[in-house]
């Protein structure tokens, strides 16, 4: 069964302050990595897919990027318009689940002035 | 603006009362999906539709039904509600199955089952 695990479940942070949230993840061949932004009463919105170990790729403040068992998301600098719930979510390269995104908890990010 | 428009925003049902929740994408997107949000278990499959004409149960599909009624909407159903339903729900959609280039998601719906 596809798992992913968001650590940690909330995050606060000063403004300026550079973290990193994670993404744990076990399936049985990965086809991609996605991480989602969510704000309060409104729907995931897309930020990044990774398909590969190695891979990374940048956003303004935001870059994320995949290793074989985990993923992070390093935010540099934050301000407070950052504030919002990530999640990462994981698809299967194939199987019977191969069309549908496992998606993690999130982690809650607070970015303070 | 482009993207994924679902209604209502907000419903309150009662125990064994029945509704639609509609869904409509204007990016000629091929695939589309149902999902549900709980506070605590994140967001979970009921349906999706790989393409216009198909629909296929997901995680979570017990006490939904769904219609591809073309190529832009996809409609969810509960036939009789049960205070389990209470959650939100986002509508999504994708180029192609499995949206390896990013699920587009409405802004859902809050819906309550008293």
């Amino acid at each position: 069964e596809d798992q992913v695990t968001q650590s940690p479940e909330a995050l606060r942070l000063q403004e300026g302050e550079s973290s990193s949230l994670n993404c744990s993840y076990t399936v049985s061949g990965l086809r991609g990595l996605f991480w989602y932004r969510q704000d309060p009463g409104k729907g995931p919105e897309f930020l990044f897919t990774l398909y590969s170990a190695g891979e990374e790729k940048e956003k303004e403040r935001l870059k994320a990027t995949l290793t074989k068992k985990e993923s992070f998301l390093h935010i540099t600098a934050p301000k407070p318009e950052d504030s919002a719930t990530y999640l990462c979510a994981v698809l299967p390269l194939a199987g019977a689940g191969s069309y549908q995104l496992t998606f993690g908890k999130g982690t809650k990010l607070s970015v303070i002035p | 603006n482009a993207g994924v428009t679902q209604t209502p925003k907000f419903q309150v049902l009662k125990t064994g009362q029945s509704m639609t929740l509609q869904c409509a994408q204007d990016m000629n997107h091929n695939s589309m999906y149902w999902y549900r949000q709980d506070p605590g278990m994140g967001l979970r499959l009921i349906y999706y539709s790989a393409s216009e004409g198909t629909t296929d149960k997901g995680e979570v599909p017990n006490g939904y039904n769904v219609s591809r009624l073309n190529k832009r909407e996809f409609s969810l159903r509960l036939e009789s509600a049960a205070p389990s339903q209470t959650s939100v729900y986002f509508c999504a959609s994708s180029e192609m199955t499995g949206g390896t280039y990013g699920y587009t998601f409405g802004s859902g719906t809050r819906l309550t089952v008293v």
